[in-house]
């Protein structure tokens, strides 16, 4: 498998604010990340597939303004919520593959984020 | 029609039964399988992956897949309370569509005492 780690693993702020949340690879170097997001009770949603020096890919429907996404090292991938609202409050999760058209995918810990 | 159906449940089963989950997909060109347990307020956890026709199993866990019919499965054999979680079909697409994984929306399973 591969370790993944999230920081922070949950976060509360006030509406307005952004919130940047770290998607670490811990043990092996990954080209690609992806950003998933989940609603209690409802499936993940991919948001974006992060690419180590370029710019991130997006899914239809997903603010790319308002999702920063930063990939600037083969180990860490970072998603900002930037000017969070009430409706941004979900599960932020993570993954890594190793690569190729089989792989699986490992997730981190997920981030819950909770915009008052 | 969803990409990736499930059916929500949940499943009920008594400890010690086998339970059965099921998944089907729309994508024919699909390539890969994937089911991922998911505990309450938890981050999915990898249980097996199948590219190929047919079963394969791994421990209490077996998954099947049959790629004419456009589904795949997983059983659990000697379910413990300890199953009892959401779990999550994925099928990661062809290379046309830039190997995409797409997730169902998970079926929970409840296994009883």
């Amino acid at each position: 498998g591969a370790v993944v780690s999230q920081h922070p693993s949950w976060v509360i702020c006030k509406s307005g604010t952004s919130v940047k949340i770290e998607c670490r690879s811990l043990d092996f170097q990954a080209t690609t990340m992806f950003w998933y997001r989940q609603f209690p009770k409802q499936s993940l949603m991919l948001m974006a597939t992060s690419n180590e020096g370029s710019k991130a890919t997006y899914e239809q429907g997903v603010e790319k303004d308002k999702f920063l996404i930063n990939h600037a090292s083969l180990t860490l991938s970072t998603l900002t919520v930037t000017s969070a609202h009430p409706e941004d409050s979900s599960f932020y999760i993570c993954s890594v593959s190793r690569g190729g058209s089989d792989n699986e995918q490992f997730f981190g810990p997920g981030t819950r984020l909770t915009v008052l | 029609q969803k990409e990736v159906e499930q059916n929500s449940g949940p499943l009920s089963v008594p400890e010690g039964a086998i339970a059965s989950l099921n998944c089907t997909y729309s994508d024919r060109g699909s390539q890969s399988f994937f089911w991922y347990r998911q505990y309450s307020g938890k981050s999915p956890e990898l249980i097996m992956f199948i590219y190929s026709n047919g079963d394969k199993e791994d421990g209490r866990f077996t998954a099947q897949l049959n790629k004419a019919s456009q589904y795949v499965s997983l059983l659990i054999r000697d379910s413990q309370p300890s199953d009892s979680a959401t779990y999550l079909c994925a099928v990661r697409g062809p290379r046309g569509g830039g190997f995409k994984t797409i997730f169902g929306a998970g079926t929970r399973l409840f296994v009883k005492a």
